[in-house]
C-alpha cells in the first residue's frame, strides 16, 4: 500500500536554529497537509496546500514557520528559528481531492528543541 | 476552541470483550466524523468514518454510531483484541471542508 513518506523521524535541535521537515505524499494525492502534534492533544492543522497552492495557513505561525509545495508534489515545512515550544510531533497528510476523502499520514518527524 | 473533545484519556479492557469509546463536537456544522488509530512512533491511520446522513456504520469488528441530536458518536470495538492497543482519535470537518479537528485522543489498552 502506498504510504506518505517523511524524513527525518527524529531531529534534535537548540534553540534559535533553523529546522526543516520534508514530506513526499500518495501519487496522485493534490491535497496536502501539516499537522502539529504537542503530547497528549490531538493533531492541529497548520497548513494545507491544494497541488501548489496554500488553501489554509490561518495556524501557521508565519513569524517563524513557512511551508512550500512548488511543484505540487513534495513539501517541505521549514522553522526559524526554533522556539523550547516546537517541540512535538510534526505530520504530513495526503488526501484525493474529493470531498470525505480520509486522509493519509505519515509516521511523523519528532522534533525536539533544546 | 477545542471542537471536538474525547473526555476519557484512556480506557481498559479486557481482550475479547467490547471497547467503546465516546466523543462528543461542538460545531453543529460538522457532517463528516472519522475515527483513527495511532501506535506509538507511527503516524494516524484511517480506522472508519460516519456521514451525518447516517446514524451507524459498520466494518468488521468496528462499528460507529452518531447522534446528531445529542453532538456525540461512539466507536465500538467487538471483540477486543490485544493488537487493538492504541490511541483512537476522534476528527470531524464541515461539508465541503476538507479541514479535520481531532480530539485530544483515548489510549486503550487491550488485557490478555
Amino acid at each position: 500500500e502506498a504510504e506518505v513518506a517523511q524524513s527525518p523521524r527524529y531531529k534534535i535541535t537548540e534553540k534559535s536554529q533553523a529546522v526543516a521537515f520534508w514530506c513526499d505524499p500518495i501519487s496522485g494525492h493534490a491535497t496536502l497537509y501539516w499537522y502539529r502534534q504537542i503530547l497528549g492533544q490531538g493533531p492541529e492543522l497548520l497548513v494545507q496546500f491544494q497541488d501548489e497552492s496554500v488553501v489554509d495557513d490561518s495556524q501557521l505561525p508565519k513569524d517563524r514557520f513557512s511551508a512550500e509545495r512548488l511543484k505540487g508534489v513534495d513539501s517541505t515545512l521549514k522553522i526559524q528559528p526554533a522556539e523550547l515550544g516546537d517541540s512535538a510531533m510534526y505530520l504530513c497528510a495526503s488526501s484525493l481531492r474529493t470531498v470525505n476523502s480520509p486522509l493519509h499520514f505519515g509516521n511523523g518527524t519528532r522534533l525536539t528543541v533544546t | 476552541d477545542q471542537q471536538v473533545k474525547q473526555n476519557s484519556p484512556s480506557l481498559s479492557v479486557q481482550e475479547g470483550r467490547i471497547s467503546i469509546l465516546n466523543c462528543d463536537y461542538t460545531n453543529s456544522m460538522f457532517d463528516y466524523f472519522l475515527w483513527y488509530k495511532k501506535y506509538p512512533a507511527e503516524g494516524p491511520t484511517f480506522l472508519i468514518s460516519i456521514s451525518s446522513i447516517k446514524d451507524k456504520n459498520e466494518d468488521g469488528r468496528f462499528t460507529v454510531f452518531l447522534n446528531k441530536s445529542a453532538k456525540h458518536l461512539s466507536l465500538h470495538i467487538v471483540p477486543s483484541q490485544p493488537g487493538d492497543s492504541a490511541v483512537y482519535f476522534c476528527a470531524a470537518s464541515r461539508i465541503n471542508d476538507y479541514k479535520l479537528s481531532f480530539g485530544a485522543g483515548t489510549t486503550v489498552t487491550v488485557r490478555a
